[in-house]
């Protein structure tokens, strides 16, 4: 069964918008929750990671909001520009695991 | 730094041929993994290792083998094709952030794999 799951598959908004993509996971053993971007043609990069210990983290127009109690955590991205589109992935790993499990991914499309 | 380099970027395969994926790093990570990527599943871990000579099974291993006699390469074998490996491969390595028990991955430009 798939431990990470991601939600929406696909989405797509204005530029300028706000991007919402959620995900849920079932190990309560999971301790690093990062996010991946990845372009057509290339490998997934780091975008931004969050740990338990916070409910919330940003980095410019991106934000994760963690909720443990929930077991879900999600991505903003505000301001959403059309360079934004991409594949987005959430991801989790347990206490200094260098495994990763991923969500599904979603397909963003930002229009201008 | 090149990073993580990936080869060949696109192959073909019939069924039952084998061949090798390259993966190299040159950044002295003591971790590579190999994943595949396929649609609606994200990517899932088949095989990893955590320094030279160490290599352990991810969550589908079966049909690939792997070792590590270098830190810089990591090679990924197909043993005997099938379709059902038809898949983008991605290759990552990874360090440890001391002080913080967290790992940040570093992927390749990965291999797309086609077995008719």
């Amino acid at each position: 069964q798939q431990q990470v799951k991601q939600s929406p598959q696909s989405l797509i908004v204005q530029k300028g918008g706000i991007s919402i993509i959620n995900c849920a996971y079932e190990n309560t053993a999971f301790d690093y929750f990062p996010w991946y971007q990845q372009f057509p043609g290339k490998g997934p990069a780091l975008l931004i990671a969050i740990r338990p210990d916070v409910s919330e983290k940003k980095e410019g127009r991106f934000t994760i909001s963690f909720n443990k109690s929930a077991k879900q955590f999600s991505l903003h991205i505000m301001d959403s520009q059309p360079g934004d589109s991409a594949t987005y992935f959430c991801a989790a790993s347990k206490p200094a695991g260098n495994k990763l499990t991923f969500g599904g991914g979603t397909r963003v499309l930002v229009k201008p | 730094n090149a990073g993580v380099t990936q080869t060949p970027k696109f192959q073909v395969l019939k069924t039952g041929q084998s061949m090798t994926l390259q993966c190299a790093q040159d950044m002295n990570h003591e971790y590579m993994s190999w994943y595949r990527q396929d649609p609606g599943m994200g990517l899932r871990l088949i095989h990893y290792s955590v320094g030279a000579g160490i290599t352990d099974q991810g969550e589908v291993p079966n049909g690939y083998n792997v070792s590590r006699s270098t830190t810089e390469d990591f090679p990924l074998r197909l043993l005997s094709a099938a379709p059902s490996q038809t898949s983008v491969y991605f290759c990552a390595s990874s360090y440890l952030i001391r002080g913080r028990g967290l790992y940040e991955q570093y992927f390749g430009p990965g291999t797309r794999l086609t077995v008719t």
